[in-house]
């Protein structure tokens, strides 16, 4: 069964460091999500994106964050000058299209430690 | 802004035996969607059962059913015969109808034991 993949499973970065972390989404699928969950909390979306462009943000996804779909298989999740409460799971998911029979498929996540 | 609320951080179940997980949400809005996702250990959320709030029925799904009440706004998981496979958090999410960019709004989640 196709599945949604990320890479990597767990990163550790410094302070002040750029990460970007990278997902593949399953390959027919047209919209692309990002969410996190800082430990113990909830999950929380971060953006959505389709046809190249960003289609809903939260307001945790501010300026240091940004997307892209570099080629025609990844999207990448970039944190330009992490920061120690960046530190979370960060999740990302792929959907066919909208509507209730297109769930959103979720990744394994990749554990970001900021220290 | 939607909100999701589980009230119960954590429940236990005996094998073979039902439980219901409850949750809450708020929203203005009269079209949306609910879901309840299971995050076992191994952390990969995996969608269990959706609701169309347009939909009067419930939503049930081989042992998992829910029970919806949208004037109450409540959406809760009855598991039945549960499982030990069963053991993992359970967040409920809510996703507009009307927004374009998909996105779930999330519970904090539940943490389900299931004792054999």
């Amino acid at each position: 069964e196709p599945e949604v993949t990320q890479t990597p499973s767990h990163q550790v970065t410094q302070m002040g460091q750029e990460v970007i972390l990278r997902c593949v989404p399953i390959s027919n699928h047209l919209y692309f999500y990002w969410y996190r969950q800082i430990l113990g909390q909830k999950v929380e979306f971060l953006v959505s994106f389709y046809n190249n462009e960003i289609s809903e943000k939260s307001e945790i996804f501010d300026d240091q964050f940004s997307v892209e779909r570099p080629d025609g298989s990844n999207f990448t999740l970039k944190i330009r000058s992490t920061k120690l409460e960046d530190s979370a799971m960060y999740f990302c998911a792929s959907s066919e299209a909208t509507g209730t029979n297109y769930e959103q498929y979720f990744g394994p996540g990749t554990r970001l430690t900021v220290t | 802004a939607q909100t999701v609320t589980q009230s119960q951080p954590e429940m236990s179940v005996q094998e073979a035996e039902t439980v219901t997980l409850s949750c809450t949400y708020d929203t203005s809005e009269s079209d949306y969607y609910l879901f309840w996702y299971k995050q076992p250990p191994s952390r990969q959320m995996i969608l269990v059962i959706r609701q169309e709030a347009y939909k009067q029925q419930n939503a049930t799904e081989n042992r998992f059913s829910v029970n919806f009440q949208k004037a109450a706004k409540s959406f809760s998981l009855k598991i039945s015969d549960s499982q030990l496979g069963d053991a993992a958090m359970y967040f409920c999410a809510y996703r507009s109808a009307l927004r374009a960019g998909n996105m779930l709004t999330f519970g904090g989640g539940t943490r389900l034991m299931v004792k054999p």
